[in-house]
């Protein structure tokens, strides 16, 4: 079966500096989504992604989050300024078509922020 | 109100057993509805979507009531793999699916 890829799949970072998750998506597949999952809570939506620009975002997606495709295969998350809560699991999935069933989860980026 | 409500568990069942738990979704206007597997810290999975009519999937049944607003899993035979943490999941519009915060089923030898 085909595969989304997160590097990296372990991130430490200091309070305060930028990181940038990656991700590879299924190639045909034209819909791209972060989510995020604190340890311990629920897995919670992010953003959604298609034709280069923003579908939806949630109220965690603030002006400290970004996306962009900036070759037309990697999809990245940025953080600007991270922060102690921003300590999560993040999930990039992707979708074929538009409200796609089935959305096809990479393995995770744990983001560890001290 | 919560969009996704799940009883946490955890439901600790043998080998064999039948286990079933429902989800509560606040949102009417949800259009379409699913149930993902998450194993301890990887990825969610889809299990199966979540029909009108109620659908099969081998050993595991989902039914959806949308006048209450709740969808149900059932797993028939449970097996040792089955453990993991299910997960209720609205779909609210193309772009947004609103994840549970779980169900967790330990099946025992």
């Amino acid at each position: 079966e085909p595969e989304v890829t997160q590097t990296p799949s372990h991130q430490v970072t200091q309070m305060g500096q930028e990181v940038i998750l990656r991700c590879v998506p299924i190639s045909n597949h034209l819909y791209f989504y972060w989510y995020r999952q604190i340890l311990g809570q629920k897995v919670e939506f992010l953003v959604s992604f298609y034709n280069n620009e923003i579908s939806e975002k949630s109220e965690i997606f603030d002006d400290q989050f970004s996306v962009e495709r900036p070759d037309g295969s990697n999809f990245t998350l940025k953080i600007r300024s991270t922060k102690l809560e921003d300590s999560a699991m993040y999930f990039c999935a992707t979708a074929r078509d538009r409200g796609g069933e089935k959305l096809f989860f990479g393995s995770g980026t744990q983001l560890s922020v001290l | 109100r919560k969009e996704v409500e799940q009883d946490p568990g955890p439901f600790n069942v043998p080998e064999g057993a039948t286990v079933a738990f429902n989800c509560t979704y606040s949102n009417s206007a949800s259009q379409s509805f699913f149930w993902y597997r998450q194993d301890c810290r990887k990825e969610p999975k889809l299990l199966m979507s979540v029909y009108s009519s109620g659908n099969e999937d081998g050993r595991f049944t989902a039914q959806l009531n949308r006048a209450s607003q709740y969808i149900s899993l059932l797993i028939r035979d449970s097996k040792l793999s089955d453990s993991a943490t299910y997960l209720c999941v609205p779909k609210l519009n193309d772009y947004k699916l609103s994840f549970g915060a779980g169900t967790t089923v330990t099946v025992r030898a």
